[in-house]
This record gives structure tokens, C-alpha cells and sequence, in this order.
């Protein structure tokens, strides 16, 4: 099993630029989960979805992030227009249902930096 | 409001030496609780965790953790420390019928000394 798979790794832009986080779950899982982290408020959720329906998006900071799960295997996180206060790490996380007491299994992140 | 505490945010112990990280949650109800660690610049693993039963639940790398219903905790610990647990170390909780939306506590770094 190859794991939660995100790319890219790191990603440097300029503020006012688009910026776009790819996730591919880990296969069978129908859960899957958007977080952020950074130093000031840790780890945050930002969405998740079950089935590839968006379920709780009460995270999502503002409405210059969106996400979208197309298919099983694949989602995006999207910032448009990037802002330096968006630079932190990004992970993805999937779990094999959507029941509280389901593992996540977490990407290895993707490290974002505005300038 | 719901909350997870971890009151240490750092920690440093001799090699060999035992571990207790602390982790307390305010819920209405006994959620779901979990230990993750995270290994810089990784992502995060799970440790352990706790759904029901047998309050005490061991984990991988010879982790174990503590419910204490009473106290509204669940403490991480070790009994012999190596220099590869230098870490961070996340104490986390999920509702039980709220789907699996995991709130995370600030997190407590580990470092060992050699």
C-alpha cells in the first residue's frame, strides 16, 4: 500500500497567485480529510469528505479556499488568490469510513510558502 | 466549548529514562481518543487509541496510554525511552456519532538527551 499520496512536497508562489494541493487517498477509503498546520493554531480541519460528498467545511477559512473531491482517488485544494498568512503545511488524511472511531492515515505534506 | 489539552509543550528526558505526556479533553460525552506522532517534516502516525474496554491500550514502539474517566484523560506513556522518539506528540479526539472529524490538541515536543 503506497499510502496517502500528496503532492507537491513544497510549493513557493507569490501572494496573489493560485495555488493548487493534490491528494490521492489511500485506495478502498471513503473518507477524506484537508488539515493545516502552523505554529500559531496547530493542526486544523478544514474539510472532509465521505464518498466524495463535501460533509463539514466549517474549517475552511475563507472563501478563497476551495477543495473538491472528483473521484475516489483524488482531491484538490485550492487557494485563489494565495496570501502570505496562508504559508503552513497542508496534509491529507483518509480513513476507510466515515465512523469517529476510523484510523486516519495522514500524507506526508505539502509545505506551502507565500512570499 | 470542546477542547484537547496537552499542558506540556516541551519535554526533554534522558535516554532510557520512562515518558508520561499528558492529554486532557472536555467533551460532553467519552469520545474517541488517539496519540499520533509526527517525525519532522513527516506526516503523522498513529500510536494508539482508545475506543472502549480495557482502559489501558498499547500501542506500536512500545507506547502505551491511560483512560481515566474521572479525570478526563489519556496519558501517553513509555517506560524506557530511545533517542529515535524525538518527536512531536499529538493527543487527538473524535466525537462518537460525529463522524470521524478529529480535533487535535497543541501537541508536546519530545526531545531526548543522550
Amino acid at each position: 500500500d503506497a499510502g496517502v499520496i500528496q503532492s507537491p512536497r513544497h510549493e513557493v508562489t507569490e501572494m496573489g497567485q493560485e495555488v493548487t494541493l493534490r491528494c490521492k487517498p489511500i485506495s478502498g477509503h471513503n473518507s477524506l480529510f484537508w488539515y493545516r498546520q502552523t505554529m500559531m493554531r496547530g493542526l486544523e480541519l478544514l474539510i472532509y469528505f465521505n464518498n466524495n460528498v463535501p460533509i463539514d467545511d466549517s474549517g475552511m477559512p475563507e472563501d478563497r479556499f476551495s477543495a473538491k473531491m472528483p473521484n475516489a482517488s483524488f482531491s484538490t485544494l485550492k487557494i485563489q488568490p494565495s496570501e502570505p498568512r496562508d504559508s503552513a503545511v497542508y496534509f491529507c488524511a483518509s480513513s476507510q469510513t466515515n465512523r469517529g472511531s476510523d484510523t486516519q492515515y495522514f500524507g506526508p505534506g505539502t509545505r506551502l510558502t507565500v512570499l | 466549548a470542546q477542547s484537547v489539552t496537552q499542558p506540556d509543550i516541551h519535554i526533554t528526558v534522558s535516554e532510557g529514562a520512562s515518558l508520561e505526556l499528558r492529554c486532557n479533553y472536555s467533551y460532553g460525552a467519552t469520545p474517541y481518543l488517539f496519540w499520533y506522532v509526527q517525525s519532522p517534516g513527516q506526516g503523522l502516525q498513529l500510536l494508539l487509541k482508545y475506543f472502549s474496554g480495557d482502559t489501558l491500550v498499547q500501542g506500536i514502539k512500545g507506547f502505551e496510554a491511560e483512560f481515566k474517566r474521572s479525570q478526563s484523560s489519556f496519558n501517553l506513556r513509555k517506560p524506557s525511552v530511545h533517542w529515535s522518539d524525538a518527536a512531536e506528540y499529538f493527543c487527538a479526539v473524535a466525537l462518537t456519532g460525529g463522524g470521524n472529524k478529529l480535533t487535535f490538541g497543541t501537541g508536546t515536543q519530545l526531545k531526548v538527551e543522550l
